[in-house]
């Protein structure tokens, strides 16, 4: 029972690095999406995808990018990381079918 | 747009108290309502679920009904152990997979 898998669960960048959060999923969900999380803001979702090869923004998509080539995998990229990224991060993946979401562990990212 | 507000914490009760946790949302149409809760160092839990008004959600001895007259999605429970410390969300869902959650409620149970 695998469920969403995110890797790494810890990262530390230098500001100006570039890096991606892995997140899989092998429930065949359709839907998966980034939200970040920090500290009395709740969750914000940065970006969401509908199925294998269609992707959108949320509400704070700056800095950051991603794809979804497979139903199973959806990797964020930062490309160029700043301090204002410091957060957590989880991967959520809900069924066509259902409006309840599936999280993972979440990676806790420090930019330094 | 869409939000949800839920009362602010942290939440400090004594084992075996009475537990509420106020949440009321806004939303267009008829959004599936949800609590999670996240437990130190891991991901958000479904913890229950209402999806139509009047409906009630429970699970673990929690409950919440979705009254649409107030637009609200209280979380209760009856008697809270040492083990329910957590972060509990209140979230909605119209649909569109775009989940929107609250700021979270600390709560701290102690002995």
């Amino acid at each position: 029972n695998a469920g969403v898998t995110q890797t790494p669960k810890f990262q530390v960048l230098k500001t100006g690095q570039s890096m991606t959060l892995q997140c899989a999923q092998d429930m065949n969900h359709e839907y998966m999406s980034w939200y970040r999380q920090d500290p009395g803001m709740g969750l914000r979702l940065i970006h969401y995808s509908v199925g294998a090869g269609i992707t959108d923004q949320g509400e704070v998509p700056n800095g950051y990018n991603v794809s979804r080539s497979t139903t199973e995998d959806f990797p964020l990229r930062l490309l160029s990381a700043a301090p204002s990224q410091t957060s957590v991060y989880f991967c959520a993946s809900t069924p066509s079918v259902s409006t309840e979401a599936f999280f993972g562990q979440g990676t806790r990212l420090t930019v330094v | 747009g869409d939000s949800v507000t839920q009362m602010e914490g942290p939440v400090t009760l004594s084992e075996e108290a009475f537990l509420t946790i106020n949440c009321t949302y806004t939303a267009t149409g008829y959004p599936s309502l949800f609590w999670y809760v996240q437990y130190p160092g891991e991901g958000l839990q479904l913890l229950l679920k209402a999806t139509k008004a009047d409906d009630k959600g429970s699970n673990k001895g929690f409950e919440a009904t979705y009254r649409k007259e107030t637009t609200s999605f209280h979380l209760e429970k009856g008697s809270v152990q040492v083990s329910d410390s957590a972060v509990y969300f209140c979230a909605l869902n119209r649909g569109y997979q775009k989940v929107t959650f609250g700021t979270g409620t600390k709560l701290q149970v102690i002995p």
